[in-house]
Parts: structure tokens; C-alpha cells; sequence
């Protein structure tokens, strides 16, 4: 059963300041995927991960791959209190041959403050 | 429409009445996944479409959940004999067919369900 575990699940952070959201997993994939959520709202696609060692940037934000190490970053660059949301990892397992379906994380909270 | 619709946005049932959420998804997109998002649960995958194949309906949690898809297109989520424990948030998304790289997922507002 493929497991996705995400750290932190609550971060505060000051406006201006940098971190970095892990996503780890525990099969083979490479397809992963990072959404936002709003309170109360649906998810927004961030990025799609396709193979080892992608990286992809917009704005603030820079999602990461390692499929050796199953590992997913998503590194927020001088964060801005509009980035306030929580961020999901999810992995596609399409790529062991399974129907494609998506297994999430458990979501990390980001707070930031001024 | 632009994106996935759902619908209704929110319902509140009695314990042991049935429910029906449609999803209207993206036009083009050949797949469609139900997903549920509860406080204890998280996210979870219920079921899953792609094109004329049979649906993939490992996640659906007892046989009181089933859905269809009329024509590849509109899909209906059924809850029978709804439990406190089904309330949640329904979310629909569609995309193209997996396997095309650089595919995105794309998720709809969901519908609110509380059981009471």
C-alpha cells in the first residue's frame, strides 16, 4: 500500500523568511503532484512532477523530485501572507501499472505572519 | 464550463436517507475521480473513470457508495442508507487520459455533505 507522508503538518512562518515542506513516499512513482487548498475551498494545482530530478518554479514557490530517494520538496522563497493556505503532495501510481489514482498526504498547514 | 462542476455545493441529510452528488467535469477530459476529504481521514481516492473502461472502484468504503458515468461525461456519486460517519466533503476531478505526460488534475468546489 503506497503510504505519503508529508512534514511538517503545521508551520508558521514570518513574512520574508524561507522553508521547505517534505514529501516522502513509499513505492515507485514518478508523477507527483503539490496543490494548495484555501479554507473552505477546493484544490489548486501547483505543479506536476514528472521525472527525477524536475524542478519547476512559480513565483514564491519550487516544487522538486527525487524519485531515488521517493523525496518531493516544495521550498517557499521570502513567503508573503498570501501564501497562507494548506499544501498537498500526492502520488500518482500510475507508473507501477495500477489505474491511475491519486494517494495524498496529510497536508501542511503554512501560517504566515508579519 | 471552465472547470469541473459539482453539485449540490452543500446538503445536509438525515441519518439513513440516500444522497446523489453529480459532477460535471471538464469537457474533453476522459477521466474522472471521485475523492473525500473528512477531518479524520484526510484525502482519500473512492473511485475512478477513464474513458469506456471499467471503473476502477477500490476505494469506495462498503457497499452503501456507488457511481456512474452516463455517456463519459456527467457522473453521480450515490450514498444509500447515508451514516454520520459519511459526512465529508465529496470532490470530483477530470483530467485527460493518464499516461499523456504532464497531465494536470483538475479538482471542482466539492460538495459539502453532513449526515444528521
Amino acid at each position: 500500500e503506497l503510504k505519503v507522508e508529508q512534514n511538517p503538518l503545521f508551520l508558521s512562518m514570518q513574512e520574508g523568511k524561507n522553508y521547505t515542506i517534505y514529501c516522502n513516499y513509499s513505492t515507485t512513482s514518478d508523477r507527483l503532484y503539490w496543490y494548495r487548498q484555501d479554507p473552505g475551498k477546493s484544490l489548486e494545482s501547483l505543479f506536476v512532477l514528472l521525472s527525477n530530478g524536475a524542478v519547476k518554479q512559480e513565483g514564491r514557490l519550487m516544487a522538486s523530485l527525487d524519485t531515488k530517494a521517493r523525496l518531493s520538496t516544495l521550498h517557499i522563497t521570502a513567503a508573503v501572507h498570501d501564501l497562507s493556505a494548506t499544501y498537498f503532495c500526492a502520488v500518482d501510481e500510475t507508473y507501477t501499472g495500477t489505474a491511475s489514482k491519486l494517494t495524498f498526504g496529510t497536508g501542511t498547514r503554512l501560517q504566515v505572519t508579519l | 464550463g471552465a472547470g469541473v462542476s459539482q453539485s449540490p455545493s452543500n446538503k445536509v441529510t438525515e441519518k439513513g436517507k440516500d444522497v446523489e452528488l453529480r459532477c460535471d467535469p471538464i469537457s474533453g477530459h476522459t477521466a474522472l475521480y471521485w475523492y473525500r476529504q473528512s477531518l479524520g481521514q484526510g484525502l482519500e481516492f473512492l473511485i475512478y473513470f477513464q474513458g469506456n473502461s471499467a471503473p476502477d472502484k477500490s476505494g469506495l468504503p462498503s457497499d452503501r457508495f456507488s457511481a456512474e458515468r452516463t455517456g463519459g461525461s456527467v457522473s453521480t456519486l450515490t450514498i444509500q442508507r447515508t451514516q454520520q460517519e459519511d459526512s465529508a466533503v465529496y470532490l470530483c476531478a477530470s483530467s485527460h487520459s493518464p499516461g499523456d505526460s504532464g497531465n494536470t488534475i483538475y479538482f471542482g468546489e466539492g460538495s459539502w455533505l453532513t449526515v444528521v
